[in-house]
């Protein structure tokens, strides 16, 4: 049981590249979600999926996308990038019941994402 | 804002004393709330959820909630060195599907 895998672990762009942080999970779990991390500071909401198809913005979308087409992949798409997203990155998941709508987060291993 | 406050650290502790972490949360709906441990440069773990008033315990673990005082507390018994860490609290937002997280405490436990 994998849980939640991201990919790359480690990248370095320049300013105005674009890429793709890759997130799956294979805990059929209906919630994902992005969160980046800036050192001394919590974790910042990017954007979260409740189910395939659906999808909206967190605390800090701006300059991300995301798209969830199958309940396993969240993929995280960075536009322009741009110093001020220089950051580690983590995709998460829970599950969700009609009781509660969180039992805890299984997070991924983390992108450290540098742009120069 | 809704935010979630927890006083950054360090704290250190003696191996084998009780190490107490405090968090205090804004949202009066929230209903679930959570610890996380992060060791440096790894991804956080979920190491305890609670979701009523009072006492949880797991282990050497205990998460103490008091929703009238905003208040969410962890001890950790029997401190051991390899409990240095970042320990991360977070609150669901009252009725949402987001959780909030705060800063972190950092607990050093000296052997």
């Amino acid at each position: 049981n994998a849980g939640v895998t991201q990919t790359p672990k480690f990248r370095i762009l320049k300013i105005g590249q674009s890429m793709t942080l890759q997130c799956t999970q294979d805990m059929n779990h209906n919630y994902m979600y992005w969160y980046r991390q800036d050192p001394g500071m919590g974790l910042k909401l990017i954007y979260y999926s409740v189910g395939a198809g659906i999808t909206d913005k967190g605390e800090v979308p701006n300059g991300y996308n995301v798209s969830r087409s199958t309940t396993e992949d969240f993929p995280l798409r960075l536009e322009l990038a741009a110093p001020s997203q220089t950051s580690v990155y983590f995709c998460a998941s829970s599950y969700s019941s009609v009781g509660r709508s969180n039992y805890g987060y299984t997070f991924g291993s983390g992108t450290r994402l540098t742009v120069v | 804002q809704k935010e979630v406050e927890q006083n950054s650290g360090p704290l250190s502790v003696p191996e084998g004393a009780i190490a107490s972490l405090n968090c205090t949360y804004s949202d009066r709906g929230s209903q679930s709330f959570f610890w996380y441990r992060q060791y440096s440069g790894k991804s956080p773990e979920l190491i305890m959820s609670i979701y009523s008033n009072g006492d949880k315990e797991d282990g050497r673990f205990t998460a103490q909630l008091n929703k009238a005082s905003q208040y969410v507390s962890l001890l950790i018994r029997d401190s051991q060195p390899s409990d240095s860490a970042t320990y991360l609290c977070a609150v669901n937002e009252g009725g949402g599907f987001k959780t909030i997280f705060g800063a972190g405490t950092r607990l050093f436990v000296k052997a």
